[in-house]
């Protein structure tokens, strides 16, 4: 099993909508956990990161920890076209090191 | 904007050459991390520099290089370029100690290598 999976989609949601985004990972990572958003052509931005279990909201979106399934998710409530993009799984493993997922690309419907 | 830069933005080099990529780290970061992300793909991890040495390498090899100077700014040398090492190449830097536990990156806006 890879260190973080992601499925890479596309991922397709209507404007207003909820995207639901999901990340499993092994017991070769760590207690933390990152969600980069990447727009075609740029470079990884920082949405969020989680350490402890349970919710960790900021604006439209929530993050989701489960250490005893292995996953962590993201939610963006009220979507729009603008979230269209590669959301990253991240998640730093035993070694200290952060190591990402393939990515899920989201498309937003208008 | 991270704080972060990198340079060249764009390079476009032949099989057999070698490139020199830099990033200047944010302001009080000590640490840089070097991605390679090939289309469609996650960023692969490369390697670490914290403070001025190698901290943990990925599966990338010896002809993959790098160097972090005292200014916490760094390069990532490739030799003997081959067409598979075409990809974006980012820089994150951060600012954490060895083994630190929790560490948030910020991530340069990447140079995007092209090998003929």
């Amino acid at each position: 099993q890879k260190e973080v999976e992601q499925n890479s989609g596309p991922l397709s949601v209507p404007e207003g909508a909820i995207a639901s985004l999901n990340c499993t990972y092994s017991d070769r990572v760590s207690q933390s956990f990152f969600w980069y958003r990447q727009y075609s052509g740029k470079s990884p931005e920082l949405i969020m990161s989680i350490y402890s279990n349970g919710d960790k909201e900021d604006g439209r979106f929530t993050a989701q920890l489960n250490k005893a399934s292995q996953y962590v998710s993201l939610l963006i409530r009220d979507s729009q076209p603008s979230d269209s993009a590669t959301y990253l799984c991240a998640a730093m493993n035993r070694d200290d090191k952060i190591i990402f997922g393939k990515g899920t690309r989201l498309h937003i419907l208008p | 904007e991270t704080g972060v830069t990198q340079s060249p933005t764009h390079l476009i080099k032949t099989r057999g050459q070698q490139v020199t990529l830099r990033c200047s780290s944010q302001s009080g970061h000590n640490t840089v991390s070097w991605y390679q992300q090939a289309l469609g793909q996650g960023p692969q991890f490369i390697f670490q520099y914290y403070r001025e040495e190698e901290n943990g390498r990925g599966n990338f090899p010896p002809r993959f290089s790098g160097l972090q100077f005292p200014n916490y700014s760094s390069e990532l040398n490739v030799n003997a370029l081959e067409l598979d090492d075409s990809a974006l190449y980012l820089c994150a830097s951060s600012l954490a100690g060895r083994g630190a536990a929790q560490e948030t990156q910020y991530f340069g806006p990447g140079t995007r290598l092209l090998v003929l």
